[in-house]
């Protein structure tokens, strides 16, 4: 089926490892981005991207990184993981002017 | 700055009433919004959306009405119905075009 695949689905880190959360996508959208949702507010944009190779930071990049080298794949890197880190994380594709479709999250939790 | 943002954090109704979710949006320049339904473990689902240079659109059981003056936007459902209790979020695209700003959502409660 067409559309936005996060892996893994839940993920235990302790504080100060490092992980990768993977964002797939399989409609040739040249538009990605990825949020964290913590309870009670909305989503908050991390990264994004507007092709393969361009990537800048949104509203609360800190302590992530990214790279797109491919126009399907978007992985969202945790250099040293935090509990303030412990959230649901998105990841969402377009292409421009349109809207987005979104994975189904990522659950992570920073012991 | 670029913000979106809901007039109520949470909304009841009957099933069959009809229910209106608000939204206040505050970059006057925005051009393109879009309403999202989260079910509780799942990501936003697209419901419907609207370009600046309309002030109203109907999908299937649902309206979203644009007021460019006050800088409002509303999403109507019709007959509201208990697989519609889920959380409603309002969305702008930035500046730049490259990605969603969210409000912080209603969550609408159905009950039968």
């Amino acid at each position: 089926n067409a559309g936005v695949t996060q892996t893994p689905k839940f993920q235990v880190l302790k504080t100060g490892q490092s992980m990768t959360l993977q964002c797939a996508q399989d409609m040739n959208h040249e538009y990605m981005s990825w949020y964290r949702q913590d309870p009670g507010m909305g989503l908050r944009l991390i990264h994004y991207s507007v092709g393969a190779g361009i990537t800048d930071q949104g509203e609360v990049p800190n302590g992530y990184n990214v790279s797109r080298s491919t126009t399907e794949d978007f992985p969202l890197r945790l250099l040293s993981a935090a509990p303030s880190q412990t959230s649901v994380y998105f990841c969402a594709s377009s292409i421009r002017g349109h809207g987005y479709t979104f994975g189904s999250g990522t659950r992570l939790t920073v012991v | 700055g670029e913000s979106v943002g809901l007039h109520l954090p949470t909304l009841s109704v009957q099933e069959g009433d009809n229910s209106i979710i608000n939204c206040a949006y505050s970059n006057s320049a925005s051009d393109y919004f879009i309403w999202y339904k989260q079910e509780s473990g799942k990501g936003p689902q697209f419901i419907i959306d609207i370009r600046s240079n309309m002030d109203k659109r109907q999908g299937q059981r649902v309206t979203v009405l644009l007021n460019k003056t006050v800088k409002h936007l509303s999403l109507q459902i019709a007959a509201t119905q208990p697989g519609d209790s889920a959380v409603y979020f309002c969305a702008e695209i930035n500046q730049a075009g490259t990605a969603l700003i969210f409000g912080k959502g209603t969550t609408l409660s159905v009950s039968s």
